[in-house]
């Protein structure tokens, strides 16, 4: 079965700092892959997905991009983080295109 | 478009205790997938279980069971002989089949509160 490795696990950081957070996936070959945001309150926002490398789609409009430069590799960005910017982190995916497994998360504070 | 509903935002119990969480879900497409996971404290989403709309059988695996009834649009999930480290967030989703992208109707989710 398939494993998503997300990293870091916690991220301080300031306000107008730029942000990179990874995610890999072991054990499949071209997956679907995701970017979910978990604000407090607990409901998963979609924020991109993949379905192939250099290929995004955006579910929603912000201060976030992603990129897919490797089958397995799918990276979260921002030139400039806001406050608004803070949240819980899950990344998605698997070979198993109907079933998506979730990494640990990163949870991102931004001060 | 889809929606899922779970009414339930949290649900305390005793262990021991019997504890359902409800979802209901609504689409217009009759090929889906329904899904459940778990989120524990530290956040990862564990998959629970996958259920395809042709079928409708209800599935138990030790303290879980799902029941799934297209009549009513529901895919409620129920566990016996709670434990504290059944404590965590629990979602429903529904996928439709084909589209290539899979991408997820998620509900609310259901805070399970387990008391020792």
């Amino acid at each position: 079965s398939q494993t998503i490795h997300q990293w870091p696990a916690t991220l301080v950081q300031p306000v107008g700092s730029p942000l990179s957070l990874e995610c890999t996936v072991e054990g499949t070959s071209n997956p679907n892959l995701y970017w979910y945001r978990q604000a407090a309150g607990r409901g998963l926002q979609l924020l991109f997905y993949s379905v192939g490398i250099g290929q995004i789609s955006s579910e929603v409009p912000q201060n976030l991009s992603a990129s897919r430069p490797q089958d397995r590799q799918f990276i979260l960005s921002s030139k400039k983080l806001l406050l608004s910017d803070s949240g819980f982190y899950l990344c998605a995916g698997g070979g198993d295109w109907e079933t998506q497994y979730f990494g640990p998360g990163t949870r991102l504070l931004v001060l | 478009a889809q929606k899922v509903t779970q009414a339930q935002t949290e649900i305390s119990v005793v262990e021991k205790e019997d504890v359902t969480l409800d979802c209901v879900y609504e689409t217009r497409d009759t090929t889906y997938y329904l899904f459940w996971y778990k989120q524990p404290p530290s956040g990862e989403l564990v998959f629970l279980i996958r259920r395809n709309s042709f079928d409708e059988q209800n599935e138990i695996s030790g303290r879980y069971s799902w029941n799934f009834q297209k009549s009513t649009s529901s895919f409620n999930f129920t566990i016996t002989a709670s434990q504290v480290v059944d404590s965590a967030v629990y979602f429903c989703a529904l996928t439709l089949r084909g589209g290539g992208s899979y991408i997820p109707t998620f509900g609310r989710g259901t805070s399970l509160i387990v008391h020792p």
